[in-house]
């Protein structure tokens, strides 16, 4: 079975200080894993995935993710914050052998003070 | 320009009436899923359907129903059997024709935020 756990609900930054969004997942599998960025009552949007091809994901607006196999982790960084970022943001990790659902984790709301 | 969409946004519903929420998209994905979502819980999977004229049932399928007769819809019944409906649901589609479509995301609709009054 998977799991998602993303450490802290709430995250405040400053602008420009660095984004850290935590999220380590839990699978007997090689996973495949997501971040989604969900605007207020809007859908989710992809912000990065994880594809085995490097460790190291980059993906829209400045973020990226890290792939840390020892650590069970795939954490959302992003150097600068900045004020269009607040959001709530969703790791998740997908089965492909069993109809590549998803399990989400439970999210981070993201505040970005000016 | 290719997507999915829902409809409609915002609902509203009495006390024991049944009620379907739309879900199309135009993106040729085989599969569909619908999710619900409360403050704090994420998303948990309703339904799911990787193939006209099949779905699975998710973790929370009491007190829906679905149907998947076109590839193109996959529209979500809350019938008054589920107890405390009122939530935000989202329908996603996927691609899985293309051989690395494992590592394939979800597309979402933008939502429709059902209230039961």
């Amino acid at each position: 079975a998977q799991s998602v756990t993303q450490l802290g609900s709430h995250v405040s930054v400053s602008e420009g200080a660095l984004v850290l969004l935590r999220c380590n997942y839990s699978s007997s599998v090689p996973p495949y894993l997501f971040w989604y960025v969900q605007y207020p009552n809007q859908g989710l949007q992809l912000l990065l995935k994880y594809t085995s091809a490097a460790t190291l994901v980059k993906g829209i607006n400045g973020f990226e993710a890290e792939f840390k196999k020892s650590e069970t982790s795939f954490h959302l960084t992003k150097p600068s914050a900045h004020m269009s970022d607040a959001a709530e943001y969703f790791c998740a990790v997908s089965d492909p052998a069993n109809a590549g659902k998803s399990t989400f984790g439970d999210g981070t709301t993201l505040t970005v003070k000016p | 320009d290719g997507g999915i969409t829902q409809s409609p946004k915002y609902l509203f519903r009495k006390e024991g009436q049944n009620v379907t929420l739309s879900c199309e998209q135009n993106l040729n994905h085989d599969a569909m899923y619908w999710y619900r979502q409360d403050p704090g819980q994420g998303l948990r999977l309703i339904y799911y359907s990787q193939i006209v004229n099949d779905f699975q049932k998710g973790d929370i399928a009491e007190g829906y129903s679905v149907s998947r007769e076109k590839k193109e819809s996959f529209p979500l019944t809350v019938t008054s059997a589920q107890k405390n409906p009122t939530a935000f649901y989202l329908c996603a589609s996927r691609d899985t024709g293309t051989s690395r479509s494992s590592y394939n995301e979800q597309f979402f609709g933008p939502g429709t935020r059902l209230t039961v009054l």
